[in-house]
């Protein structure tokens, strides 16, 4: 069964700090990998996107890293700021060849507190 | 850049009341729109697919006759819980993609409070 797994399932950390989100998954073959932010009571934000092929991609101070070969991704958030406190979502496009859509498969998610 | 909008935001009603979610995509014609539910703490699961004229495709346990939902245009998709009760309440996200290899938008989400 296709699944992505994320970890941790929650951290805590200070202002200014930097902190490293874990995501493994089992589809294959994929289509790209995305990572979302959640605010709370709101959609998911599209933050990176990156294809098989990609090893790493940066939005602003948000950078993700693929590694098509273990299967295992990760976001790294550099200084954070209060507004990062929200859940990041790791999201694995398979790729169904019957009927022609992609379906998404999305982790659990990581619920990341900045405190001041 | 695209942009989907959900309505209502929040809807409280009694159990039994049947409560219509509004989905649209403002500046690009969504040929597939996806409804979504989460529950507190945990990852969004796929509902339904619908393409705009066909009939949506359910996932596996979601009740068709349940959840009605209707994609009438290439901008508008809604989805109707018919008799809520208080373990439909939840938070419904839609989505919509213009195109098969287009990324998906999310709305900002419903939150269905039954009493």
């Amino acid at each position: 069964k296709n699944q992505v797994e994320q970890s941790p399932q929650s951290l805590i950390i200070l202002e200014g700090k930097n902190c490293t989100l874990q995501c493994n998954y089992t589809v294959s073959p994929f289509s790209n990998l995305r990572w979302y932010k959640q605010d709370t009571g709101r959609g998911p934000v599209s933050l990176t996107i990156m294809t098989f092929s990609e090893n790493t991609k940066s939005n602003g101070r948000y950078t993700a890293t693929l590694d098509a070969d273990t299967k295992q991704s990760s976001l790294h958030i550099t200084a954070s700021q209060l507004s990062d406190s929200a859940s990041y979502i790791c999201v694995v496009t398979d790729i169904m060849f019957s009927g022609g859509y992609n379906k998404l498969i999305f982790g659990a998610g990581t619920r990341l507190a900045v405190h001041p | 850049g695209a942009v989907v909008s959900q309505h209502p935001s929040w809807v409280i009603c009694k159990s039994g009341t049947s409560v219509k979610i509004e989905c649209r995509s403002l500046d690009f014609q969504a040929t597939t729109m996806f409804w979504y539910r989460q529950f507190p703490k945990q990852s969004l699961m796929l509902m339904a697919t619908s393409n705009e004229g066909s009939k949506a495709t359910y996932e596996q346990g979601v009740e068709k006759d349940k959840f009605l939902i209707n994609h009438a245009s290439l901008t508008l998709s809604t989805l109707t819980v018919t008799s809520a009760h208080p373990e439909d309440s939840s938070f419904y996200i839609c989505s919509a993609r213009e195109g098969v290899n287009q990324p998906q938008h999310f709305g900002d989400g419903t939150r269905l409070s039954i009493l």
